[in-house]
Order: C-alpha cells, then structure tokens, then sequence
C-alpha cells in the first residue's frame, strides 16, 4: 500500500516565524509531490509542487524533496495568522501520473 | 483566473437514490479527478479521465459510480444507489498535461446520505 505520512499536529508557531512541515512517502519510486493548504470546510488550495532533490522557492513558501530519504518538506517564512490551516502533502507515488494520493495533513496555527 | 466549479454545494439524499454530482473542469484542461473526504479524514482518490475514459479509479470506485463527460464542459459523478457511507465532501479537480499535472480543485459537493 503505498502511502504519505504527515505529522498531524497541531502545529503552533507565533507570527513572523517559519512554519516547518513535513511529510514522508513509501514508494522510492515516486516522482512528484505537491503541497495543498485547506481552510476548514473548504477545497485543497495548490500552494506548489516539486519533482527535483533540494529547494524550490515561491514567495514565502520553500518546498524541499529529498529522494533518497523519502522526505518532503514545506517551509513558510515569515507566518501569518492568515496561515492557519491544514497542509496536505500529496504525490504521485509509483508509476502514477493522476492519482494523487495524500497525508492526512498537518493542522498549522500562527498566533499573533 | 479560470477556477473549476461544482453543483450543487450541498445535496441531501434518501439511502438507495442516486445521485448526480456535476463539475465545470477549466476550459483548457484534458484531465479530471474525482476524489472524496470523509469528515476528519484524508482526501481519497476515486477516478481519473482523459480522452473519455477512465484512466485510473481506486477501490472505492466500485459499480455503484460512474463517471461521464456528457458534453463539452461538464464532467459529472453518478452514485447508484447511495449508503449511509457515501457521505462525504467530494472535491472535482482537473489538469493540464503541460503543466505538471497540478491538479486544481473545485469548491466540492456536501453530499449527505440520510
């Protein structure tokens, strides 16, 4: 069963520090990872995706994949309550290219 | 900015009646999902489709859904005959080949099965 696991959370930081989230997959294989942020009662929100090892950046957001450990990570500079939300990791794992399969996702609050 | 829509926001349904769930993917993309969340839980994938036909479905996609494109804009999810189980957010989301595949999602359908 191929899998992504997230830390549930929740996650708290103050306002103006970095958000640190992160996510694990089981299938050496996988290719491409996205993060999601999902407002209560709301759709996932793309927030960016990443396929190569080390560091993409977009605004406040750097997204990390390392391959070799499994591991994905999302960093958000500079946290606003604004924020809060949950954060899905989801990827296409194996030799999927349309299933998205996603972690349960990690509640973040930014207190002010 | 060209966003996926669903109909309707929120549909209330008797067990055993099937239901429609009806989707306007973004004009300019060839590839639509469907996927579920059960309240409190992940966001399951249930089917994907691309040229008219299903390219991929889970489990969970059993002979109780169906999905068709019935003209040009639409994409739509039948659900036979529903369970109490059923109930669920599902989300419709499309994609562009040449833009990684990102898939956006629609605002979702609240379908409760009483």
């Amino acid at each position: 069963q191929k899998e992504v696991e997230q830390n549930s959370g929740p996650l708290s930081v103050p306002e103006g520090a970095i958000a640190s989230l992160n996510c694990t997959y089981s299938d050496r294989g996988s290719q491409s990872f996205f993060w999601y942020r999902q407002y209560s009662g709301k759709s996932p929100e793309l927030i960016m995706f990443i396929y190569s090892n080390g560091d993409k950046e977009d605004g406040r957001f750097t997204a990390q994949l390392n391959k070799a450990s499994q591991y994905v990570s999302l960093l958000i500079r500079d946290s606003q309550p604004s924020d809060s939300a949950t954060y899905l990791c989801a990827g296409f794992l194996g030799t999927s290219y349309g299933k998205l399969t996603f972690g349960q996702g990690t509640i973040l609050t930014v207190h002010p | 900015e060209p966003e996926v829509t669903q109909t309707p926001s929120h549909q209330v349904t008797q067990m055993g009646q099937e239901v429609i769930l009806r989707c306007v993917p973004i004009s300019n993309h060839l590839y639509f999902y469907w996927y579920r969340q059960i309240l409190g839980q992940k966001v399951e994938f249930l089917v994907s489709f691309y040229n008219n036909e299903i390219s991929e479905k889970s489990e969970i996609f059993d002979d109780q859904f169906s999905v068709e494109r019935p003209d040009g804009s639409n994409f739509t999810l039948k659900i036979r005959s529903t369970k109490l189980e059923d109930s669920a957010m599902y989300f419709c989301a499309s994609s562009s080949p040449f833009d990684n595949n990102e898939q956006f999602f629609g605002p979702g359908t609240r379908l409760t099965v009483l």
